[in-house]
């Protein structure tokens, strides 16, 4: 159980594209998902807090129109990388929390490498 | 302000060779400890939720335990299969968000 499914995994893209990032739970409904960046060797560094049917809350120093977060549902999340450059290029994961008592674990998806040209 | 701290870096073990992995932690009100395991290329996957000092939780040849201030995730007689990093997290009773603060994660190499 607690299944949380990313798409895609993988992509390239030129300078200037903009990219969308899916975030899916497959097996539970998610009222909360979160985006997260890493850079290689680093550890996971939250971007935005996505809540179903209301705004994204985005971390100090993140951009917000620049990474769009949408949650239009209780299984779906997505985050675009608006007018993408080099230095966007990262390794993106999401996650979801399975529910909302004390100490519920979040579960994440496998992630996408994202590499801008 | 809350904060996550774990060492060491870096481990090479032996096949076999017993060890523990430290994470130390401050934090205004403490919902959970987390540990996750992260493979290259790969997502986070969970292993344990710890909630209050003096907890113990086991899975196979890991075993979390939990005090005050730091959480020990010790690794009996690994394999090489058990190679990976190791993230630990903490959920602050402060922040109605639910959101994670993870440590720089442990890189754990089994040799066979």
């Amino acid at each position: 159980g607690a299944v949380v499914s990313q798409h895609p995994s993988w992509v390239i893209c030129k300078s200037g594209t903009s990219v969308k990032i899916e975030c899916r739970s497959l097996d539970f409904q998610a009222t909360t998902m979160f985006w997260y960046r890493q850079f290689p060797k680093q550890s996971l560094m939250l971007m935005a807090t996505s809540n179903e049917g209301s705004k994204a809350t985005y971390e100090q120093g993140v951009e917000k129109d620049k990474f769009l977060i949408n949650h239009a549902s209780l299984t779906l999340s997505t985050l675009t990388v608006t007018s993408a450059h080099p230095e966007d290029s990262s390794f993106y994961i999401c996650s979801a929390r399975t529910g909302v008592r004390r100490g519920q674990p979040q579960h994440f998806g496998d992630g996408t490498r994202l590499s801008i040209l | 302000e809350d904060q996550v701290t774990q060492s060491p870096e870096a481990l090479r073990l032996q096949e076999g060779e017993s060890s523990s992995l430290n994470c130390s932690y401050t934090v205004s009100g403490l919902r959970g400890l987390f540990w996750y395991r992260q493979d290259p290329g790969k997502g986070p996957e969970f292993l344990f939720t710890l909630y209050s000092a003096g907890e113990e939780k086991e899975k196979e040849r890991l075993k979390a335990t939990l005090t005050k201030k730091e959480s020990f995730l010790h690794i009996t007689a690994p394999k090489p299969e058990d190679s990976a990093t190791y993230l630990c997290a903490v959920q602050a009773g402060s922040d109605s968000s639910y959101k994670l603060i993870f440590g720089s994660g442990t890189r754990l190499l089994v040799r066979p």
